[in-house]
């Protein structure tokens, strides 16, 4: 298995408190996804990193900041956790974007009371 | 928009019969596709991935065509075993941003 640990596994929080979830990588991987999944819509990317400090926004990125200060890290953070962002949230690297497998991490199960 | 559709949404089989999934895609202008699994409360886990220059893909049982022009790809896995059971999921990666869109998956199980 491709090194990849997502923290916390599992949250549960309230609506308006911020929340940072962390991807951690061992493989030297260039690229990071941040995606989210939720029955009947597949996985929706989120935010995505192709190197340290550069990120680009995906399908689903309004209500999600990201940072990436170092390769084997990429932070999702949700400024002020709404209800609607309750969701499994998948961390993914790849060598190559486009050319490569992705591999992901376990996921975060979040809870936004 | 790249729209991935994977019918049908869940398939009961016995032990020992062949499985076949679908996965149909709407913009041909593809780099290339991968095959998922996931198994209940896991991540994903990379089963094969097709370039766009190619029309199959072989990994032990497993069995995945790419027919660009038609917007599918096929996953067979030969005589299913109760350990199939998962979700498969459909990833295209679009030659245009290099970002994967889903399919919503196809949740297989085996009786034993």
């Amino acid at each position: 298995d491709a090194g990849i640990t997502q923290s916390p596994r599992h949250k549960v929080t309230e609506t308006g408190t911020p929340v940072t979830l962390r991807c951690h990588q061992t493989e030297n991987h260039r690229y990071m996804y941040w995606y989210r999944q939720d029955p009947g819509h597949g996985l929706r990317l989120i935010h995505y990193s192709y190197g340290v400090k550069d990120t680009d926004k995906g399908e689903v990125s309004d209500g999600y900041s990201v940072s990436r200060s170092k390769t084997e890290d990429f932070l999702l953070t949700l400024e002020s956790a709404t209800s609607s962002q309750t969701s499994v949230y998948f961390c993914a690297i790849s060598g190559l974007a486009g050319a490569d497998t992705q591999y992901f991490g376990p996921g975060t199960r979040l809870t936004v009371l | 928009k790249q729209e991935v559709t994977q019918i049908p949404a869940a398939l009961s089989v016995p032990e020992g019969e062949n499985l076949v999934l679908n996965c149909s895609f709407t913009d041909s202008a593809i780099y290339n596709l991968q095959w998922f699994r996931q198994d209940p409360g896991k991540g994903l886990t990379s089963l094969l991935l097709i370039q766009s220059s190619q029309r199959e893909q072989t990994s032990g049982r497993l069995n995945a065509s790419l027919d660009k022009s038609s917007g599918r790809s096929t996953l067979y896995i030969a005589a299913s075993q109760p350990g199939d059971s998962a979700t498969y999921l459909c990833a295209v990666n679009s030659s245009n941003d290099y970002k994967l869109s889903f399919g919503a998956g196809t949740t297989v199980t085996v009786r034993a």
